[in-house]
């Protein structure tokens, strides 16, 4: 079955850079998450999309900005990069189902982004 | 707002002997209860998930999970433990669009 696929899968970037991380839902989903997890923490949301609109937003930094593409496919746009930024970051995707937060998410691999 | 605590930060098991997963959440309504498994370096893969109806959840690999209203938890167990279950394993209840995850408890199998 078709999985939610992330790129690039590894990203290594300078202080005060730019990065751009994408994100492929599954077929048919039309809902994207995006997550933040820092060496030995828990995954922490950061914004979510439904049917290109944003639906929440979590502590996400004013640096960042994301958006979901008319094929449903989402951008992470992430500037002036700091060291803090280092973090793995997932991608999930789900069906509406109307619940609000009953949705089964499928995550990604993530992608690992290291800033030096 | 939802929360969850997952009280054991790491748990070390025999191999073949039984397992259970600490959880409790914090919500006013009736929550949507998941667990998941995250082996190093990897992504997360849902083990399993409570809705409604049945408190005792089956999910993959031999995982089951029951949800207590009263207790506010949704313990996750597992009979008989593989070297293969040595991994990062996540509570996490669903509401507002989003996932909000415990702590994690690590599971280290011994031989």
């Amino acid at each position: 079955a078709a999985g939610v696929i992330q790129s690039p899968r590894h990203l290594i970037k300078e202080k005060r850079e730019t990065a751009t991380l994408k994100c492929y839902p599954i077929p048919r989903h039309d809902t994207v998450y995006w997550y933040q997890q820092g060496p030995g923490q828990d995954p922490q949301f950061l914004i979510s999309f439904y049917e290109k609109m944003q639906s929440d937003k979590g502590s996400i930094p004013d640096r960042f900005s994301a958006q979901q593409f008319s094929d449903y496919h989402s951008e992470l746009n992430m500037s002036s990069l700091e060291l803090g930024d280092s973090a793995l970051y997932f991608c999930a995707s789900s069906q509406n189902a109307g619940t609000g937060g009953g949705e089964t998410q499928y995550f990604g691999p993530g992608t690992r982004l290291l800033v030096l | 707002a939802q929360s969850v605590t997952q009280p054991d930060i790491h748990i070390t098991v025999s191999e073949g002997a039984s397992l259970e997963l600490r959880c409790n959440y914090s919500y006013g309504a009736t929550p949507y209860l998941f667990w998941y498994v995250q082996s190093p370096g990897q992504g997360l893969q849902l083990l399993l998930k409570y809705f409604s109806g049945d408190t005792l959840v089956q999910g993959i690999k031999g995982f089951e999970a029951e949800f207590k209203r009263s207790q506010s938890s949704f313990n996750l167990r597992k009979p008989s433990v593989h070297w293969s279950d040595a991994a990062e394993y996540f509570c996490a209840v669903g509401a507002d669009y989003k996932l909000s995850f415990g702590a994690g408890t690590t599971v280290t199998v011994r031989a």
